[in-house]
């Protein structure tokens, strides 16, 4: 148990299907991130939220919209997608501007399989 | 430019032998940290060891090191005694301080690690 909680850990869905991811945490991180990462990929960042106001977003299809109603809580809702967002999809959260010694710490990701 | 390069797609290492994981680095602040996590095939990412750009001394963590030479931008990560559990995915990674992106995660592309028996 890392702090970071994710679910579902598996996820499997049809192209018209709607789901949501859910991340949690209770270490009093203010900053929370949405990763992607894809078989033989780095993994890319995909929304950042800082006290609970989105800074980032890295370019994402619509088809992906984050959600931020706390500093604990992030969910990312998914609808119409395609199969190759079939990814691993990893939760983070950390202390927001306090230092470049504070890391990341991870949940455990959700694997997402589109059919 | 890639901020983070792992030049090791996939190592191997006999069990009880020490291995030395590559990173490279590029950035023009003067104040970052630099993070390795381990991510076995159940898809967490697990911190392991952390460097910053400040550091005097190689940061250790049990059986991890982290050998940083800060001229050369690197940070590579050596683990002492290889256990089969070690077997994993490994990500270097930077985090800058200057501006207001400092919570910014850049990660490289990983090296697999495999220790045999």
């Amino acid at each position: 148990e890392t702090g970071v909680t994710q679910t579902p850990r598996h996820l499997v869905m049809g192209m018209t299907n709607k789901k949501s991811l859910k991340c949690e945490q209770h270490l009093g991180h203010n900053a929370m991130y949405w990763y992607k990462q894809s078989a033989k990929k780095p993994l890319e960042l995909m929304f950042v939220y800082s006290l609970e106001e989105r800074v980032e977003n890295n370019s994402v299809p619509s088809r992906f919209s984050p959600e931020c109603p706390n500093s604990s809580h992030l969910f990312l809702h998914l609808h119409t997608l395609q199969p190759e967002d079939s990814a691993l999809y990893l939760c983070a959260s950390s202390h927001a501007r306090q230092g470049v010694n504070y890391g990341y710490t991870f949940g455990s990701g959700t694997r997402l399989t589109v059919v | 430019a890639q901020k983070i390069t792992q030049t090791q797609p996939g190592m191997f290492v006999q069990e009880k032998e020490a291995v030395t994981l590559d990173c490279t680095y590029d950035t023009s602040d003067p104040s970052y940290g630099l993070f390795w996590y381990k991510q076995p095939s159940s898809g967490e990412m697990i911190f392991l060891i952390y460097q910053g750009s400040y550091d005097q001394q190689n940061a250790t963590e049990g059986r991890y090191s982290l050998n940083f030479q800060k001229a050369r931008k690197s940070a590579n990560l050596v683990i002492s005694a290889s256990q089969l559990g070690d077997s994993a995915m490994y990500f270097c990674a930077m985090r800058e301080g200057r501006g207001g992106s400092n919570y910014k995660l850049t990660f490289g592309k990983g090296t697999l690690l495999t220790v045999n028996p």
